[in-house]
């Protein structure tokens, strides 16, 4: 099967802009994950979604992200204005949901954004 | 909330066999999971253990103990290849849904030598 495509794969903007970010999970994954992971430390949850619905978005920083998942497939995440500490890689991951998420998520290659 | 924690790194040679120590704490727990990522690459799933005791993949084993909040990923005949970061992660239980919430440790660093 095809895995979680990511795009682009690199972005460099100044800080102030915006930027946005684009996953396709695996097909027939009804849930749609959005992680940081700032260097040297480990993935950490913006976003879950569950088909289209938000499940989770607690550690999202809404007064500048922004993601959405039309349809229940494909989503985006956007950053509006970035500032420097949003810095890192953005990595999504989908899964089947359910007691089948225990056993693994496949993540995407992920964006690696640098705010200069 | 959750915590995790692990050591950030860890060096042994090829064919040694090394234990990647982790304790969390957590508001509800569903099973303790673990996740390989080599440089610049995606992490990968490497196992999840929800009981207690000892899960084996290949050269790779996963323990967990509940009581304890206290899990170790045992890694064998260690090759060149297996030089990565290593995470454990947690999966809570989320008011209101069934799905559960992955969160990850800060990673541990290993690195094999010839």
């Amino acid at each position: 099967e095809a895995g979680v495509a990511q795009s682009p794969r690199y972005k460099i903007i100044e800080k102030r802009q915006s930027v946005a970010f684009w996953c396709n999970p695996i097909s027939g994954h009804a849930t749609l994950y959005w992680y940081q992971q700032i260097l040297g430390q480990g993935p950490k949850l913006l976003i879950q979604f569950q088909n289209n619905g938000v499940v989770d978005d607690s550690q999202l920083p809404k007064d500048r992200f922004s993601a959405e998942r039309l349809k229940g497939v494909d989503s985006t995440l956007k950053i509006q204005p970035a500032k420097l500490e949003d810095s890192a890689v953005y990595l999504c991951a989908s899964s089947r949901g359910g007691p089948e998420a225990n056993y693994g998520y496949t993540f995407g290659s992920g964006t690696r954004l640098t705010v200069v | 909330g959750q915590s995790l924690e692990q050591p950030s790194e860890v060096t042994a040679v090829e064919g040694a066999i090394v234990q990647i120590n982790c304790t969390y704490q957590t508001s509800g727990f569903y099973g303790l999971s673990w996740y390989q990522q080599h440089d610049g690459g995606a992490p990968t799933f490497l196992s999840y253990n929800a009981l207690d005791g000892l899960e084996e993949t290949g050269r790779f084993s996963s323990f967990l103990s509940r009581s304890d909040s206290y899990g170790y990923l045992l890694l064998q005949e260690l090759q060149m290849k297996d030089s990565a970061s290593y995470f454990c992660a947690v999966r809570d239980i989320h008011r209101g849904s069934t799905l559960g919430r992955l969160y990850f440790g800060r990673g541990t660093q290993l690195t094999v030598w010839p």
